[in-house]
């Protein structure tokens, strides 16, 4: 059984912190990772892909991915009260082309 | 522009009824999948079509049967309703069948069964 697992949080941190977001997962031929935000009520954003060993930068976001490992990261930099959503991690189920989806950790941002 | 768009937003029946929700998507994406969020906000495949074929059917009752007519909509019909089908129910789509680039989600449709 292919699983991606995640803490569930909630993850508390103050406005303008890194806020660090960690993910594994097991099967060792996933290739893609994926970080989709998901506001309480609405549906999950894609906010980050991942494809190769280290580290990728998007605006305040770092994505880190170690596959020796297996294992997956997400860092908010300057932390804002609106980042705070259910953050899904997310690795391809390999053939079948499916996403497997952690069960998300709530991060809170504090004013 | 919706890019992809569930109706009805939200639902609520009673126990035994059929219901259906519906999905369209603009992208044109090759692949479209079910997924179902429990109240504990997992998320978990039920179905993906790539081009009007069935690629994924995992173990859900059969009461949820899903229909393609075409690779732009993917319906779910639903049989004799029980209370534990009570969840978030998304449509999503990606450009291909290996999910390289990620989904694209459609708004949810809340079903309660009462």
């Amino acid at each position: 059984q292919k699983e991606v697992e995640q803490n569930s949080g909630p993850l508390s941190v103050p406005e303008g912190a890194i806020a660090s977001l960690n993910c594994t997962y097991s099967d060792r031929v996933s290739q893609s990772f994926f970080w989709y935000r998901q506001y309480s009520g609405k549906s999950p954003e894609l906010i980050m892909s991942i494809y190769s060993n280290g580290d990728k930068e998007d605006g305040r976001f770092t994505a880190q991915l170690n596959k020796a490992s297996q294992y997956v990261s997400l860092l908010i930099r300057d932390s804002q009260p609106s980042d705070s959503a259910t953050y899904l991690c997310a690795a391809d189920g390999g053939s079948q082309g499916n996403l497997i989806f952690g069960k998300g950790t709530k991060l809170s941002v504090k004013p | 522009d919706t890019a992809v768009s569930q109706t009805p937003k939200y639902l609520v029946t009673q126990m035994g009824n059929d219901k259906s929700i519906k999905c369209e998507q603009n992208l044109g994406h090759d692949t479209m999948y079910w997924y179902k969020q429990d109240s504990k906000k997992f998320l978990k495949i039920m179905f993906s079509y790539n081009n009007k074929e069935l690629i994924i059917n995992e173990t859900v009752p059969n009461r949820f049967s899903p229909k393609s007519p075409d690779k732009a909509h993917l319906n779910l019909h639903i049989n004799s309703l029980e209370l534990g089908d009570s969840a978030v129910y998304f449509c999503a789509s990606s450009q291909d069948q290996g999910s390289y680039y990620g989904y694209t989600f459609g708004s949810g449709t809340r079903l309660t069964v009462v």
